[in-house]
C-alpha cells in the first residue's frame, strides 16, 4: 500500500456540486498538506494542518474547506464546485522533526473536472 | 513572503550532456531550499534541500545543486542526462522558522533526446 493515498484518483463532476477528496497516510507523520497543480503555475497551497487542531489557509483556500479527522487523514472539500476548479490535486505529508519539515510525501493525485 | 522563479518553462538536451535547470527565490533571509521531480502520473518525489552549511549540496539520481546568497539562486545541475530524467522539476523554498509549508516554483518540463 502507498504511504499517502488519495481517493479517487479521478473525478468529473458538475458546477455547483460539493466534493470531497480524501487523504490518508501511513507515515505517522504530523503534517498534511493540500496543493492544487496548474499547468504553467506549479503547485499553489490550499490548507495545511502541522496537527489535529492545527489548521492553517494556504494561499488560494477560498472556495475550499479542509477536516483533519485523525493524523492520519485529511480532506478536502469544494462547497459548490466551479470549472476553474479543475486541476490537479495533492496531498503530501511530512514529519515534524526538524530535519523532516520539507521532505514531503506526496500521494499519485486526484485529478478532478469541474463541468 | 517567500517566492521561487523557474524562469525556463521547457528544456530540451541531448542523453549524455549536462543540464543546468535554474531557480531563484525571493526571502528576507536565507531560506529552505528544495528540489523536487514529478515524473509523469505521479506524485512529487524529492531530490536534494538545502538548510545550511556547504553551498553544493549532492541529491539523488546523480543531481546537485549550488547556493548562491549573492544571486539568490539555487540552480540543479547534472553532468550527464540520461533518458529517465525527462520529467518536471520543482524548485521550492521555505522559511527556516519550519512553521510554513513549501512554497513550489511554476516548474521547468525537461526533454531528453536520444
Amino acid at each position: 500500500d502507498a504511504d499517502v493515498t488519495q481517493t479517487p484518483r479521478n473525478r468529473i463532476t458538475k458546477t455547483g456540486k460539493r466534493i470531497m477528496l480524501e487523504c490518508s497516510q501511513t507515515k505517522g507523520h504530523d503534517r498534511m498538506y493540500w496543493y492544487r497543480q496548474d499547468p504553467g503555475l506549479g503547485l499553489r497551497l490550499i490548507y495545511y494542518s502541522f496537527d489535529v487542531k492545527d489548521i492553517n489557509k494556504g494561499e488560494i483556500s477560498d472556495g475550499y474547506s479542509v477536516s483533519r479527522q485523525a493524523q492520519a487523514k485529511f480532506s478536502l472539500s469544494l462547497e459548490s464546485a466551479i470549472p476553474n476548479q479543475t486541476a490537479l490535486y495533492f496531498c503530501a505529508t511530512s514529519d515534524s522533526d526538524r530535519s523532516g519539515y520539507y521532505g514531503y510525501t506526496f500521494g499519485s493525485g486526484t485529478r478532478l473536472t469541474v463541468v | 513572503a517567500q517566492s521561487v522563479t523557474q524562469p525556463d518553462i521547457h528544456i530540451t538536451v541531448s542523453e549524455g550532456a549536462s543540464l543546468e535547470l535554474r531557480c531563484n527565490y525571493s526571502y528576507g533571509a536565507t531560506p529552505y531550499l528544495f528540489w523536487y521531480v514529478q515524473s509523469p502520473g505521479q506524485g512529487l518525489q524529492l531530490l536534494l534541500k538545502y538548510f545550511s552549511g556547504d553551498t553544493l549540496v549532492q541529491g539523488i539520481k546523480g543531481f546537485e545543486a549550488e547556493f548562491k546568497r549573492s544571486q539568490s539562486s539555487f540552480n540543479l545541475r547534472k553532468p550527464s542526462v540520461h533518458w529517465s530524467d525527462a520529467a518536471e522539476y520543482f524548485c521550492a523554498v521555505a522559511p527556516n522558522t519550519g512553521r510554513r509549508a513549501l512554497t513550489f516554483g511554476s516548474g521547468t518540463r525537461l526533454q531528453v533526446q536520444p
